[in-house]
């Protein structure tokens, strides 16, 4: 079954501080695509950073990095040195299937952060 | 960066009505997605759509479901007739390119409530 896991429903750090948030998935494919996206208090939908399966080196893009654990299912995303506005709700969503592939994405409840002064 | 919008934010309509959800995607992606949020549920996929044709659908998108572009203007959704459990956040996404890494770009939402 494809399915996507958020566990933690919300977090609340001091800002400058590092906040690991998690995310395990289920698929049965061998090649897939991990994905982190925010919402932001206005609704909108941001795209933050993206892991391949095959890839075993964990993504980095600014101050978000992944700690791919392939074995475990696991895609936590971690956010360096945070600000304010990193206060949001953060999804996790898998893709399954080949590049090539146009399949659907499969979401998980979402984390929200609250970043305080 | 590229936005794409959704009009209207909310609808609130009497159950049997119809009811069309429009999104305006970035202008040059090719590729649209409609995804269904109901609250304090996780976001679930609908429905893909390329070049007029419905690429692929989940089984959310019931037969009262159609999407649509006409001539490169709004991609819509339309649901006819409205039942109580279509009440959510609908989100459309496009994409310039198909293919599982191609990134999407989301509107806002449009708050459907039917009563």
């Amino acid at each position: 079954a494809q399915k996507v896991t958020q566990t933690q429903t919300s977090i609340s750090v001091v800002e400058k501080t590092t906040v690991t948030m998690d995310c395990v998935y289920e698929t049965r494919d061998s090649s897939y695509f991990l994905f982190w996206y925010k919402q932001t208090a206005s609704g909108e939908i941001v795209f933050l950073i993206r892991q391949d399966s095959y890839k075993k080196e964990n993504a980095t893009v600014g101050h978000y990095s992944l700690n791919f654990q392939k074995p475990k299912s696991s895609i936590g995303l971690i956010i360096t040195a945070t600000q304010i506005e990193d206060s949001a709700v953060y999804f996790c969503a898998m893709r399954e299937g080949n590049v090539g592939d146009n399949s659907k994405l499969i979401w998980g409840l979402g984390t929200s952060l609250v970043v305080n002064p | 960066g590229p936005k794409v919008l959704q009009i209207p934010s909310h609808q609130i309509i009497d159950m049997g009505q119809m009811v069309t959800l429009n999104c305006d995607p970035v202008s040059n992606h090719l590729y649209f997605y409609w995804y269904k949020q109901i609250l304090g549920q996780q976001m679930e996929f609908l429905v893909n759509f390329y070049n007029g044709k419905v690429m692929e659908k989940s089984k959310l998108f019931k037969d009262q479901f159609s999407v649509e572009r006409p001539d490169g203007s709004y991609f819509t959704l339309k649901i006819q007739p409205t039942a109580l459990e279509d009440s959510a956040v609908y989100f459309c996404a496009s994409s310039r390119t198909g293919g599982a890494l191609a990134e999407q770009f989301f509107g806002p939402g449009t708050r459907l409530t039917v009563l």
